[in-house]
């Protein structure tokens, strides 16, 4: 089943206390992102990649890191979290196409609460 | 910065009618548009994408593309308490390689 699997799905952690979110797809797809969605905010791009070792900042960078060593992993990581990186977190993937931007398979979201 | 504008909604509709959803973005050059479905707590789904101006249509749903007016839209007919959801508009950043939401418009159908 083609799909974009992030774990863990659900996280209550401290601040200060270094943390990764994976995700990984199955559909061999070139491009992949992550948002954060908060009320009333909407999805808000974090980071994305255009392929292995090709990343770059989305509109809301500040606190995070991303790496992508391997085509099909690109995981969040959030060294220092603060309480202000609570948030609903979703890793997707695409095709890519330079002419003509794909749509997004989207996981299941990581509900991250830093206290 | 470039912004996709919705209707936050919630846009109630009787169950069987057309919702109509709304949909305006800044970025004159953007090249492909895409409507997705969120229910609460959920991932978003896409529905539809759209590269082209005009109509396309799949099942119960069309989307409609004006590029002159920087609109895009989506139908829903027949619409069903199931529809019922937040549905998101995005867009491509055409500067970059960004993908930019919309903030959504809840749509409620009526039993």
């Amino acid at each position: 089943e083609a799909q974009v699997t992030q774990n863990p799905r659900y996280l209550i952690t401290v601040t200060g206390k270094k943390l990764t979110v994976t995700c990984s797809q199955n559909m061999n797809h070139e491009y992949m992102s992550w948002y954060r969605q908060d009320p009333g905010l909407g999805l808000r791009q974090i980071y994305y990649s255009m392929n292995v070792e090709v990343t770059d900042k989305g509109d809301v960078p500040e606190g995070y890191k991303v790496s992508r060593k391997e085509k099909r992993n690109f995981p969040l990581i959030l060294e220092s979290p603060s309480p202000n990186q609570t948030s609903l977190y979703f890793c997707a993937s695409s095709l890519f196409f330079t002419g003509a931007p794909q749509p997004q398979h989207f996981g299941d979201g990581t509900r991250l609460s830093i206290l | 910065q470039k912004e996709v504008e919705q209707n936050s909604g919630p846009l109630s509709v009787p169950e069987g009618a057309i919702a109509s959803l709304n949909c305006t973005y800044s970025d004159r050059v953007s090249q492909s548009f895409f409507w997705y479905r969120q229910y609460s707590g959920k991932s978003p789904e896409l529905i539809m994408s759209i590269y082209s101006n005009g109509d396309k249509e799949d099942g119960r749903f069309t989307a409609q593309l004006n590029k002159a007016s920087q609109y895009v839209s989506l139908l829903i007919r027949d619409s069903q308490p199931s529809d019922s959801a937040t549905y998101l508009c995005a867009v491509n950043d055409s500067g970059t390689y960004k993908y930019i939401f919309g903030t959504g418009t809840r749509l409620k159908v009526l039993a």
